[in-house]
């Protein structure tokens, strides 16, 4: 199975911080990533698919990138809205997996 | 509007059996396939599998093989997740998305199953 290390675990920033959350894949996955984010109670939210396309909807403050077989998460300016769980998956192999996901909240 | 529709939450007893299902509406049912993914109380995500809706070939991840079961009522554009033999550790929230392509633009609203004696 494909093993997605997402670091860190945990962060804390302040409003209008960059904010930058990475997954590492344990073998090649192309651009079949994507990330997403998590409030408490609720399901899951897609917002970056394909390692780097932003989905609809979604604000232009989130980027995703990708260097090797790191794919990172940006917010450019971290509004209160954006403090949540974040996950990557990849879905190159099945099974899909996950990352362990990355909790960011406001300092 | 797209939406995923998942029945209400569960409580169950040690051996018992659940079934929960995911009704999809404001899309073509078949054109998608749908997935489930397992999110255990204060834990991560876990993708289970997921079922091809045109042809009804469900495809197990390897910790749910055995006593999961994924099956659809096409003409209700539903899909079903049915668990035997619970155990405690089945305990969780379990969520259905789709799939075209690009994995879970639009998730259910999940269903929480408690399994206790």
């Amino acid at each position: 199975d494909i093993q997605m290390t997402q670091s860190p675990s945990s962060l804390s920033a302040s409003l209008g911080d960059r904010v930058t959350i990475t997954c590492r894949a344990s073998q090649d996955i192309g651009n079949y990533l994507s990330w997403f984010q998590q409030k408490p109670g609720k399901s899951p939210r897609l917002m970056i698919y394909g390692a780097t396309n932003l989905e609809d909807g979604v604000p232009s403050r989130f980027s995703g990138s990708r260097s090797g077989s790191d794919y990172s998460l940006t917010i450019s300016s971290l509004e209160s809205e954006d403090t949540a769980i974040y996950y990557c998956l990849q879905y190159d192999k099945y099974p899909y997996t996950f990352g362990a996901g990355t909790k960011l909240e406001l300092k | 509007q797209i939406q995923l529709v998942q029945s209400g939450p569960e409580l169950k007893k040690p051996g018992e059996s659940v079934k929960i299902s995911c009704k999809a509406s404001g899309y073509t049912f078949t054109d998608y396939a749908m997935h489930w993914v397992k999110q255990a109380p204060g834990k991560g995500l876990k993708w289970m599998g997921w079922i091809n809706t045109y042809t009804g070939k469900p495809t197990y991840a390897d910790d749910f093989k055995g006593r999961f079961v994924f099956s659809l009522e096409a003409s209700a554009s539903t899909a079903n997740l049915q668990i035997s033999n619970l155990k405690n550790e089945d305990t969780a929230t379990y969520f259905c998305a789709r799939e075209f392509g690009v994995p879970f633009d639009y998730w259910g609203q999940g269903v929480m199953v408690t399994v206790s004696s």
